[in-house]
């Protein structure tokens, strides 16, 4: 079975503070790893996906991920914060064991202070 | 942009009335999934079609929710008769090959039943 874990259901920093959002999964097989953000009254957007070609993932608005699979984590992060990063993040897995349907986090929502 | 369109975007109905919602997948995207959010659950799977032909849909209540393709650009969602506990937001997203791939989203239905 796979499962994601979001650690967090918000987190809030400052404007051009660092960005750390956390996710943990469980997987007994290589997994598909990705991050989706979703801004308010919208349907998810891919943030970036990992397919296993490489552990450090960049992905669009400055984002990037690194798998550590000693760590079963694939947290997200961004250097500099902007107000319009305000939003829900949600990581989701998908594996060959599981007909490669994406199972989502619960969510977290990134508040982001002026 | 190619985009996927789901119809209609907000829906307001009273306990025992059908509600039918619709979605226009990305032209040549073969693979197609529901999921619904809620505060309570997130985002839970409804069901999977890949190529018009239902692969998952352990997700869905069988006794009131069903889900078909009847061309490969329309996918819809029945609920019948709708339930109070029905109310939330309903999306479908579509992708090429599976769920390993990256999938995009519609807006949503919003749905809230009286």
């Amino acid at each position: 079975a796979q499962s994601v874990t979001q650690l967090g259901s918000h987190v809030s920093v400052s404007e051009g503070a660092l960005v750390l959002l956390r996710c943990n999964y469980s997987s007994s097989v290589p997994p598909y790893l990705f991050w989706y953000v979703q801004y308010p009254n919208q349907g998810l957007q891919l943030l970036l996906k990992y397919t296993s070609a490489a552990t450090l993932v960049k992905g669009i608005n400055g984002f990037e991920a690194e798998f550590k699979k000693s760590e079963t984590s694939f947290h997200l992060t961004k250097p500099s914060a902007h107000m319009s990063d305000a939003a829900e993040y949600f990581c989701a897995v998908s594996l060959s064991g599981g007909s490669y349907i994406p199972t989502f986090g619960r969510g977290t929502s990134l508040i982001v202070h002026p | 942009d190619a985009r996927v369109t789901q119809t209609p975007r907000h829906k307001v109905t009273e306990m025992g009335q059908e509600v039918t919602m619709r979605c226009q997948p990305i032209l040549g995207h073969n693979t197609v999934f529901w999921y619904r959010q809620t505060m309570m659950q997130g985002l839970e799977l409804l069901a999977y079609f890949r190529n018009r032909a239902p692969l998952d849909d352990s997700g869905m209540p069988k006794d009131r929710f069903s889900a078909e393709m009847p061309d490969a650009t329309l996918a819809t969602l029945k609920i019948q008769p709708s339930e109070p506990r029905d109310s939330a937001v309903y999306f479908c997203a579509s992708g090429l090959n599976g769920g390993h791939e990256k999938l995009f989203f519609g807006s949503g239905t919003q749905l809230s039943v009286l």
